[in-house]
């Protein structure tokens, strides 16, 4: 069975520029979560995709967007990179049982992304 | 708002001792999750807690839930080095089980010989 697969690992960008981050779901899982976890904290909840669709999203602005395919891999998109945007960016895929979801995520490696 | 609160963040155990990390929360939700993340890596489910009164033990830890009071637990016996890392307990945003997880800070825990 595979599990969450991000890329890339690591990438460093400059102010304003845009970048677009990717995660391949466990094998199995129809919903895809992002998260951005900042140094020394708790992962933050940026928003999930279940069936192509936006289902649930936390306090994160416009310019954080994200896509769901049909194989239910996903990407998340953030323009206008700020300093502050310099995190771990974790992926989580999560199964449905019966048609109702589980709440359990299961977390890829993750993309470090530096703003400079 | 929800949020998500532990304590202590920050705990220095020797190995052998017992200690227990608090997680209040402050929503109407009938499950919460514990995860655990070594340094520089991602995170490790260890429970998901399903009800009010639920426990469930691995190991030398053991975690359970009051959904009345909005507090989870988790209690490390007898420490060992091996479970060095910072542990984080969330709660869905909505209250129920779509995995809009929002975490607390973490307890980072380092266990000395």
């Amino acid at each position: 069975e595979t599990g969450v697969t991000q890329s890339p690992t690591h990438l460093i960008k400059t102010r304003g520029q845009q970048v677009t981050l990717r995660c391949s779901s466990q094998s199995g899982h129809n919903t895809v979560s992002w998260y951005q976890q900042a140094l020394g904290q708790g992962p933050q909840f940026i928003f999930q995709y279940y069936r192509e669709e936006e289902n649930g999203r936390g306090n994160f602005p416009p310019r954080f967007s994200g896509l769901q395919f049909p194989n239910y891999s996903s990407e998340l998109n953030v323009n206008a990179l700020e300093l502050d945007d310099s995190a771990l960016y974790l992926c989580a895929s999560s199964p449905t049982s019966g048609g109702a979801h589980t709440g359990e995520l299961f977390f890829g490696e993750g993309s470090r992304l530096t703003v400079l | 708002e929800l949020k998500v609160e532990q304590n202590p963040l920050f705990l220095s155990m020797q190995e052998g001792k017992n200690y227990t990390i608090y997680c209040n929360y402050s929503t109407t939700s009938d499950r919460l999750y514990w995860y655990r993340q070594d340094p520089g890596k991602s995170l490790e489910s260890l429970f998901v807690l399903l009800s009010n009164g639920a426990v469930k033990q691995e190991g030398r830890l053991m975690a359970s839930l009051d959904t009345k009071a909005r507090l989870s637990t988790l209690h490390i016996t007898a420490a060992v080095h091996d479970l060095s890392a910072t542990y984080f307990c969330a709660v869905d945003l909505y209250g129920g089980s779509q995995g809009n997880l929002i975490f607390g800070k973490g307890t980072k825990l380092s266990v000395k010989p």
